[in-house]
C-alpha cells in the first residue's frame, strides 16, 4: 500500500496571501495524484487530477505540481471560501490511498 | 448527479445495503468508487468497481465484508456491508471515477452508525 503524507497539518494563512500544501508518496505514484478541497459537513471536491491538471470550473489560483513522490498544491491569494482541508489521494495503483489532510485555516 | 441511500443505525455484527443514484452522465461508462470518512477523521477508500462491474476492488479493512455492486440499467451503485463493526462507524460517499480512478463527482453522503 502507498502511504501519502501531507504536511503540515495545519497552515495559518491571512487572507491574501499564499498557501503551499506538500504530499509525499511513499513511493513513485508518477503523475497519478489528486486534490481535494471539502469544507465543513460537505463532500468533497476535486481541484486538480494529473498532479497539475485543474478539474472543470476551480479557480485559477489553485496550482498543482510535481510528479513520483512529491507533490504541491499552491492557492495563491487565498479567498474565504478556501479556508478548509485539502486532501491527496494517488491513483497509481490499488488500494486507493489519501494523505492525512491539511487544514488551512484563517490566521 | 450522485445521490446516496441507506445509512442508519445498526447493531455490532449486522447489515446494512447502501445505494448511489446516479444522473446526468452516463453510468455505464464509469468506474464508481466508495469513499468513506469517520467522525472527525480524514477520507479513506472503501471500495471500487469498473464501469461493466466486471472488475472489484476493495481495501483490506472491509475485504470479505462489504461487496460493491451495480445495476447500469438502473443507475444505480451498492454497497453491501455485512460484519459491521463499530470503526465501521461514518459517512459514505460515492464517486465517479474518472480516468484512473480520481473521483471527479461526489454524493452528499449518508451515515452509517454502528452501536449497540
Amino acid at each position: 500500500e502507498i502511504v501519502m503524507t501531507q504536511s503540515p497539518a495545519t497552515l495559518s494563512v491571512s487572507p491574501g496571501e499564499r498557501a503551499t500544501l506538500s504530499c509525499r508518496a511513499s513511493q513513485s505514484v508518477s503523475s497519478n495524484l489528486a486534490w481535494y478541497q471539502q469544507n465543513p459537513g460537505q463532500a468533497p471536491r476535486l481541484l486538480i487530477y494529473r498532479a497539475s491538471t485543474t478539474a472543470t470550473g476551480i479557480p485559477a489560483r489553485f496550482r498543482g505540481s510535481g510528479s513520483g513522490t512529491e507533490f504541491t498544491l499552491t492557492i495563491s491569494s487565498l479567498q474565504s471560501e478556501d479556508f478548509a482541508v485539502y486532501y491527496c489521494q494517488q491513483y497509481n495503483s490499488w488500494p486507493l490511498t489519501f494523505g492525512g489532510g491539511t487544514k488551512v485555516e484563517i490566521k | 448527479q450522485l445521490l446516496e441511500s441507506g445509512g442508519s443505525l445498526v447493531q455490532p455484527g449486522g447489515s446494512v445495503r447502501l445505494s448511489c443514484a446516479a444522473s446526468g452522465f452516463t453510468f455505464s461508462s464509469y468506474a464508481m468508487t466508495w469513499v468513506r470518512q469517520a467522525p472527525g477523521k480524514g477520507l479513506e477508500w472503501v471500495s471500487g468497481i469498473t464501469g461493466s462491474g466486471g472488475v472489484t476492488y476493495y481495501a483490506d479493512s472491509v475485504k470479505g465484508r462489504f461487496t460493491i455492486s451495480r445495476d447500469n440499467s438502473k443507475n444505480t451503485l451498492y454497497l453491501q456491508m455485512n460484519s459491521l463493526r463499530a470503526d465501521d462507524t461514518a459517512v459514505y460517499y460515492c464517486g465517479k471515477g474518472n480516468v484512473g480512478y480520481y473521483m471527479d463527482v461526489w454524493g452528499k453522503g449518508t451515515t452509517v452508525i454502528v452501536s449497540s
